[in-house]
């Protein structure tokens, strides 16, 4: 069971280049988000989806975009990189199920942007 | 607006021993949930306990347990006989209720374990 899988974990972009962060989970969790972490600041969510098709903004949304053509899978688009966007990026998936169960992080992106 | 909060940016605490790790929230939800993370230096994120604020009793996962305490509105973990392997980054994070999964974290607590 490979629960949630982010690729690539680690990545260099020059500003103002795009990139899509892929995330997959096959546990046909309902819930998908995305979370960038920054020292000092825990972790905050940029966007998130409640099923395929539906999507909507977190905290710090600018600057990113989603989709969610299928249950398993919620890439993360950054179309204009910007020094700024240099973080670590999470992936999350959790089960509507159950209101206590926890979410599944993936392993986390490593961005640098120069 | 929901807010977790984590006062102490770094513990220490001697192998064996037991700690504590301070989290306060604020939210006007009746339903919520709260969790513990913890971040090794390798980065990923492992969940250890969960707290529902319907929960008469306090959460107990092994050597962790969360001290719940709704009308203060904090929800403290708690490290027992604590090991060189703690040494971390923890994270307390809030869950409210409806159709999201929207989590919010603290800033997080470092703690460091010594021999």
């Amino acid at each position: 069971n490979a629960g949630v899988t982010q690729t690539p974990k680690f990545q260099v972009l020059k500003t103002g280049q795009s990139m899509t962060l892929q995330c997959a989970q096959d546990m046909n969790h309902e819930y998908m988000s995305w979370y960038r972490q920054d020292p000092g600041m825990g972790l905050r969510l940029i966007h998130y989806s409640v099923g395929a098709g539906i999507t909507d903004q977190g905290e710090v949304p600018n600057g990113y975009n989603v989709s969610r053509s299928t249950t398993e899978d919620f890439p993360l688009r950054l179309l204009s990189a910007a020094p700024s966007q240099t973080s670590v990026y999470f992936c999350a998936s959790s089960s509507f199920d159950r209101f206590g169960t926890e979410a599944f992080f993936g392993q986390g992106t490593r961005l640098t942007v120069v | 607006a929901q807010k977790i909060t984590q006062t102490q940016p770094g513990m220490f605490v001697q192998e064996k021993e037991a700690v504590t790790l301070d989290c306060t929230y604020d939210t006007s939800d009746q339903s919520y949930g709260l969790f513990w993370y913890k971040q090794p230096s390798s980065g990923e994120m492992i969940f250890l306990i969960y707290q529902g604020s319907y929960d008469e009793q306090n959460a107990t996962e092994g050597r962790y347990s969360l001290n719940f305490q709704k009308a203060r509105k904090s929800a403290n973990l708690v490290i027992s006989a604590s090991q060189l392997g703690d040494s971390a980054m923890y994270f307390c994070a809030m869950r409210e209720s409806g159709n999201t999964d929207k989590l919010i974290f603290g800033t997080g607590t470092r703690l460091q374990v010594f021999p």
